[in-house]
Order: C-alpha cells, then sequence, then structure tokens
C-alpha cells in the first residue's frame, strides 16, 4: 500500500518568511507530484505540480522533488497571511495514466501577521 | 462554469437513509474520483472511474457505497443504510492525464 506523508503541524511562520513544507513517500516508482492548497470548509485547490527531480518555481512557490530520498517539498517565499491553509501533498503513484492519486493527512500552516 | 460541479452542496440525513450524491466533471476530462475527508485528514480514496469504468474501488469501503458513472460523462455516488460514521466530506474529483481538479464538496451530516 503506497503512502504519502506529512507532518500535521500546525507549522507557524511569520509573515514575509520563507515556509517549507515537507512531503515523504513510499512508492519508489512515484513520477507525479501535486501541492494543493485548502482553506478551511473549502475543497482543495491545485497550486503546484511537479514531475522531475530538481527545483520549479511559480511565483511565490518553489517545489523540489528529490526521486532518491523518496521526499517532495513546497517552499512559500514572502509568506502572507492569506497563505494560511492546510497544504496537501499527493501523487498517482507508479503509473501517472493508470494509478489512483494518493494524498497525504496535509500540514496545516499558519502565518503570523 | 468549466470547473467540476457537486450537487448538492450540503445534505442532512436520518440514519438508515439512502442519500445520493451527484458529480459533473470537467467536459474533456477522461478520469474521474471520488474521495471522502473528515476533520483533520486529508482525502481517502474510495473509488475512481477511467471513462465510464470503474477501475478501483478503496478495501476500506463497505458494499453500502457504490458509484457509477454511465456514458463516462457524470457520476453518482450511493450510500445506502447511512450511518453517523459516514458524516464527511464527499469530494470529487476530474483529470485528463495527470493533474486533478476538485469540486465544491458535498458535505454530509447523518444525524
Amino acid at each position: 500500500q503506497k503512502e504519502v506523508e506529512q507532518n500535521s503541524g500546525p507549522l507557524s511562520v511569520p509573515e514575509g518568511a520563507i515556509a517549507s513544507l515537507n512531503c515523504t513517500y513510499s512508492d519508489r516508482g512515484s513520477q507525479s507530484f501535486f501541492w494543493y492548497r485548502q482553506y478551511s470548509g473549502k475543497s482543495p485547490e491545485l497550486i503546484m505540480s511537479i514531475y522531475s527531480n530538481g527545483d520549479k518555481e511559480d511565483g511565490r512557490f518553489t517545489a523540489q522533488l528529490n526521486k532518491a530520498s523518496q521526499y517532495v517539498s513546497l517552499l512559500i517565499r514572502d509568506s502572507q497571511p492569506s497563505d494560511s491553509a492546510t497544504y496537501l501533498c499527493a501523487s498517482p503513484g507508479r503509473l501517472a495514466r493508470d494509478d489512483k492519486i494518493i494524498f497525504g493527512k496535509g500540514t496545516r500552516l499558519h502565518i503570523l501577521p | 462554469d468549466t470547473g467540476v460541479s457537486q450537487d448538492p452542496r450540503h445534505k442532512i440525513t436520518k440514519r438508515g437513509q439512502n442519500v445520493t450524491f451527484r458529480c459533473d466533471p470537467i467536459s474533456e476530462h477522461n478520469r474521474l474520483y471520488w474521495y471522502r475527508q473528515t476533520l483533520g485528514q486529508g482525502p481517502e480514496f474510495l473509488t475512481y472511474f477511467q471513462n465510464e469504468a470503474q477501475l478501483e474501488k478503496s478495501r476500506l469501503l463497505s458494499d453500502r457505497f457504490s458509484a457509477e458513472r454511465p456514458k463516462g460523462s457524470f457520476s453518482t455516488l450511493e450510500i445506502q443504510r447511512t450511518e453517523q460514521g459516514d458524516s464527511a466530506m464527499y469530494l470529487c474529483a476530474s483529470s485528463f492525464s495527470r493533474e486533478a481538479f476538485f469540486g465544491q464538496g458535498t458535505r454530509l451530516t447523518v444525524v
């Protein structure tokens, strides 16, 4: 049974600082990884996807993937109070086109004004 | 609206009753997922479809749960003889190749 693990938090970060969120996965064959943001009472919203080793940047967000160590991270630069949410890591596992997407339990992020 | 649509948004039902939820995916998306989420947990996989074919159903899912996707378009999730433990947010997502996009969810309360 493949798993995606996250620290549940809460992670408290001062406004303007860098928030670092981490995720580990058990399926060494996993090829794709997604980060979703979920505000309280709302559904998850896709914010980043990453498929190859290294960094991928999109605005204030940077996703990092290290397949050898089986971890993926999300960095949020210049953190804003509006970034306070739960961040979910997800992966479809070995075959991106033929396998279900599994989610971690999420990390609660709290940006301190 | 070109997003994933779920109906109803909220459902309150008495224990023992049957409920059915509907999901309309993004039109060109061939894959459709159902998840259940409770407070403080990540989305828990229930089942998913590739077009009209149901590819997998979670082993954690009892026989009271059934899902269909006739003609590979919208999908329905039915829960028979609801129990209080079924109270949760039921999420539908759709994808074309990799990334999945979620609907607003249906919040079920069993009283």
